[in-house]
């Protein structure tokens, strides 16, 4: 079965704290894909990443980051000098089987505060 | 491009209504989705489609049904409401998997559902 976990509920930090965002995932398939999308407090979804199941490289974009490890089957994610625009709700997601299914984490919600 | 809209945006229904939420998509994606969002919980599957006259069930299908007459919309229906159904509803599309390069999905706004 797939599964996808992000153990931490909510997570308050002062602005320009670097802060990680956990997401382990649980899944038989050798070939697979993981997401990330971040929900403001508008409610709309909006993808950051993708990563295939054979890539393990990290990813740097801005102040965001990606670190994929398949041997502890984690995707975490870290903005670094968090900012107040980065509150929001995050989701990890895996894809699952065929259609592009995608099977989300609970989310962490990020709040940044002054 | 619009992207993928939603209608309406809210909604209130008495237990034992029936509606249909709406999406539509302009960017010609062949996979559409329906997903419920319950307070605190990650997204739902309910429904999907890999396109027109094709649909099948998600994780938590029942009291729901869809259509795919076109490529451009997949409307969802709610037949006789009940209070668990509350929550948000989300529809989204992608691109096609094509061998095994997955795509990401397009979110449309929400359609935010509560039944009393």
């Amino acid at each position: 079965a797939q599964k996808v976990t992000q153990a931490q509920t909510e997570i308050s930090v002062v602005e320009k704290e670097d802060v990680t965002l956990d997401c382990v995932y649980e899944t038989r398939d050798t070939t697979y894909y993981l997401f990330w999308y971040k929900q403001p407090p508008s409610g709309e979804l909006v993808f950051l990443i993708r990563r295939n199941s054979f890539d393990e490289q990290n990813e740097i974009s801005g102040r965001y980051s990606w670190n994929f490890q398949k041997s502890t089957s984690s995707f975490n994610f870290t903005i670094t000098a968090s900012q107040v625009v980065d509150s929001a709700v995050y989701f990890c997601a895996l894809h699952t089987g065929t259609a592009s299914k995608l099977t989300f984490g609970t989310g962490t919600r990020l709040q940044v505060t002054l | 491009n619009a992207g993928v809209t939603q209608t309406p945006k809210f909604r209130i229904l008495k237990i034992g209504q029936s509606m249909t939420l709406q999406c539509t998509q302009d960017m010609n994606h062949n996979y559409m989705y329906w997903y419920r969002q319950d307070p605190g919980m990650g997204l739902k599957l309910i429904y999907y489609s890999v396109g027109a006259g094709i649909t099948d069930k998600g994780e938590v299908p029942n009291g729901y049904n869809v259509s795919r007459s076109t490529t451009e919309d997949f409307p969802l229906r709610l037949e006789l409401a009940a209070p668990s159904q509350t929550s948000v509803y989300f529809c989204a599309s992608s691109y096609p998997q094509t061998g095994t390069s997955v795509h990401e999905q397009y979110f449309g706004p929400g359609t935010r559902l509560t039944v009393t």
